[in-house]
């Protein structure tokens, strides 16, 4: 069984849709929880950097992380076309683990204008 | 914008070919690595380093070896490259302390052997 597992998609949705994105997990010592996005092509990028629970807002972006059910979730606003691309969870702790991320297979999300 | 920067981009080869893939920073991040991420599967990382002389093997098995002479420099070796190497190797870095869990990442390189 996957540490993290997250629904690869694809997605697909309107221009200014709400997006909901999510992984489960099943490691309880997981503190930290952070969101990549990936275009197609390149190196995924920092999103969203979370510790332990709790909502962290950035933009059109929201980070949720529920402890008790293992479960987090990236929520879009307003999306726009340029939001697509693939979205990767990953975790790590209970420790800093110094960069050593366990990763969803990640969700390609597609939004059509 | 993160500076970190992977040569080649695209690489072809044939099996039994010594390779090395190039990956550098400036942002002075002691610590760096290297994911490999096939298509639709999750990135797993293969080796680290948290500095000058100091590499580790990851949670995935590689055949592949890493060298970290330098603080901006970490290239990764495949003596005799196979077509079951054939993925694409993210290299990353990352800063100190509560920042060494986000990590920036090249644009990596996708290696294809025949």
């Amino acid at each position: 069984q996957k540490e993290v597992e997250q629904d690869p998609g694809p997605l697909s949705v309107p221009e200014g849709a709400i997006v909901s994105l999510n992984c489960t997990y099943s490691n309880s010592a997981f503190q930290y929880f952070m969101w990549y996005r990936q275009y197609s092509r390149k190196g995924p990028e920092l999103l969203m950097y979370t510790y332990s629970s709790g909502n962290k807002e950035d933009g059109r972006f929201t980070a949720q992380v529920d402890k008790s059910s293992k479960y987090i979730s990236l929520f879009i606003r307003d999306s726009q076309p340029s939001d697509s691309a693939t979205y990767l969870c990953a975790m790590s702790g209970p420790y800093n683990q110094g960069g050593k991320l366990i990763f969803g297979q990640g969700t390609e999300l597609s939004v059509k204008p | 914008e993160a500076d970190i920067y992977q040569t080649p981009r695209y690489l072809v080869i044939g099996t039994g070919k010594k390779i090395t893939l190039e990956c550098s920073q400036t942002m002075g991040h002691d610590k760096m690595y290297w994911y490999q991420q096939d298509p639709g599967m999750e990135l797993h990382l293969i080796h680290y380093s948290y500095g000058v002389n100091s590499t580790e093997k990851g949670d995935l098995s590689s055949e592949s070896t890493v060298s970290r002479i330098r603080t901006e420099h970490f290239p990764l070796t495949l003596e005799s490259a196979r077509p079951s190497h054939t993925s694409q190797y993210l290299c990353a870095s990352s800063g100190p302390g509560h920042k060494s869990e986000k990590l920036f990442f090249g644009s990596g390189t996708q290696l294809s052997v025949l």
